[in-house]
């Protein structure tokens, strides 16, 4: 069975600082990524996925990651992060028919 | 396009009721997921279905079903409520249902056990 974790839980930046949240995933097949981002009082929104081709992938909002298969990584990143970002973060990996989630990773931004 | 629509958002219940969650797809997704979220344990997933079968499921236990109708809209069920049974049940509609297909979520259900 696959899988997640994150780790970090909670993570305080100022405005304009960057952000890298880790995420790392436990199987042994083919998966597909994916980060959600779920903002106070809101449902779960898809931030960016990884499915094939450039490990690279970039999203909504000025988010993007990179797959790293060798170190079965999705690291979420963002080079300047805003008030609005805050929210939590959940990584996630689909091995078929069903996603597996990190435990979360809190973010506030202080403006 | 509407979204995924779950009713009601809001529910409180005594232990050793039962309880049954709706979920509204969007139009066409004939796959639907159910997730339990809890501060403790995160986001779990308790089951999936695709054209009225389930195809998987998670590790919960038998108090814990679902079923799914021919228009894709899905219902779950909680019986002999326990005060642990207490979280937000999110639903998800994808299209198929693959691994390699976006899960959109509803707002979800916040079930209170008292």
């Amino acid at each position: 069975a696959q899988s997640v974790s994150q780790h970090n839980h909670h993570v305080i930046l100022s405005e304009a600082a960057s952000l890298e949240l880790g995420c790392n995933y436990s199987y042994g097949g083919t998966v597909n990524l994916f980060w959600y981002v779920q903002y106070p009082g809101q449902h779960l929104q898809l931030l960016l996925k990884y499915f094939s081709g450039d490990p690279l992938v970039k999203g909504i909002k000025g988010f993007e990651a990179e797959f790293i298969k060798s170190k079965f990584s999705f690291n979420l990143r963002k080079p300047s992060v805003q008030w609005s970002d805050t929210a939590e973060y959940f990584c996630a990996v689909n091995a078929g028919n069903m996603l597996t989630f990190g435990g979360g990773t809190r973010l506030m931004v202080k403006p | 396009k509407a979204g995924v629509t779950q009713t009601p958002r809001y529910l409180i219940k005594t232990r050793g009721q039962q309880v049954t969650l709706s979920c509204s797809p969007i139009s066409g997704h004939r796959s639907v997921s159910w997730y339990q979220q809890t501060p403790g344990q995160g986001l779990q997933f308790l089951f999936e279905y695709f054209s009225e079968t389930q195809r998987n499921k998670g590790n919960f236990p038998g108090r814990f079903s679902g079923r799914q109708f021919s228009n894709s809209r899905s219902e779950m069920n909680v019986s002999t409520l326990e005060l642990g049974d207490s979280a937000l049940y999110l639903c998800a509609s994808s299209l198929t249902g693959r691994r390699d297909t976006e899960a959109f979520f509803g707002q979800g259900t916040r079930l209170t056990v008292v």
